[in-house]
């Protein structure tokens, strides 16, 4: 079984402040996800990647996936209110048909 | 319509009552999804159909949960005699192709609740 732990579990952070969130498994995948979820919706995508050290930047989002395709991480600069919600990592592999999701992490940031 | 679909939003039932709920994926995606969350956590995996291939249901917690889906369209997740713990919000998701090769697309879920 493929396991995805994230942390922090739960981020309150003030307006402007940096932060970042981490996903980390034993497994290799053959790409990664984040996603973002607000209360009373479904995730959305924010980001794939696929290749080992690969790093995408969204404006202020940052994500980086580990060389070995174990792990990443998601750094977010200067952040905002409109930043707030749960963050999902999934991961995905050739072999299987499922993304298998973390737990999350709830940021909240305060204006 | 340019989203997953999925009916009724909200749904209370009482326990040992069935529900049915419904997802209608983006029209051409060949995969589909049901995952359930639990109030503040992540998405535990439930069902996964792909093209005409037999479904994975590795995830379904017990024979009282049930899926269907004809060909590439509408899906159906069915809960008998429901329980208390069944209680969540049920997200379906729907890719253009198998997973690892394109993202998923949730709908919005079906938050049941069983008194």
């Amino acid at each position: 079984t493929q396991l995805l732990e994230q942390s922090p579990q739960f981020l309150s952070i003030q307006e402007g402040e940096n932060l970042t969130v981490y996903c980390n498994s034993s497994s290799v995948f053959s790409s990664l996800q984040w996603y973002r979820q607000e209360p009373g919706e479904g995730p959305v995508l924010l980001v794939t990647v696929v290749t080992g050290g690969e790093v995408k930047k969204l404006k202020r989002l940052t994500f980086q996936f580990g060389d070995a395709r174990k792990d990443s991480s998601l750094h977010i600069t200067a952040a905002q209110p409109g930043d707030t919600g749960l963050y999902l990592c999934a991961g995905g592999s050739a072999n299987a048909g499922k993304s298998t999701f973390g737990d999350g992490t709830t940021l909240t940031v305060k204006p | 319509g340019a989203g997953v679909s999925q009916s009724p939003s909200n749904k209370v039932t009482e326990k040992g009552k069935d529900v049915e709920l419904r997802c209608d994926p983006i029209s051409g995606h060949t995969a589909l999804y049901w995952y359930r969350q639990r109030l503040g956590q992540g998405l535990e995996f439930l069902i996964y159909f792909q093209g005409n291939s037999a479904p994975d249901k590795s995830g379904l917690p017990s024979d009282r949960f049930s899926a269907e889906r004809t060909g590439e369209s509408v899906s159906t997740l069915t809960i008998q005699r429901t329980q208390q713990e069944d209680s969540a919000v049920y997200l379906c998701a729907s890719s253009r192709f198998r997973v690892g090769r394109s993202p998923l697309h949730f709908g919005n879920g079906t938050r049941l609740t069983v008194t």
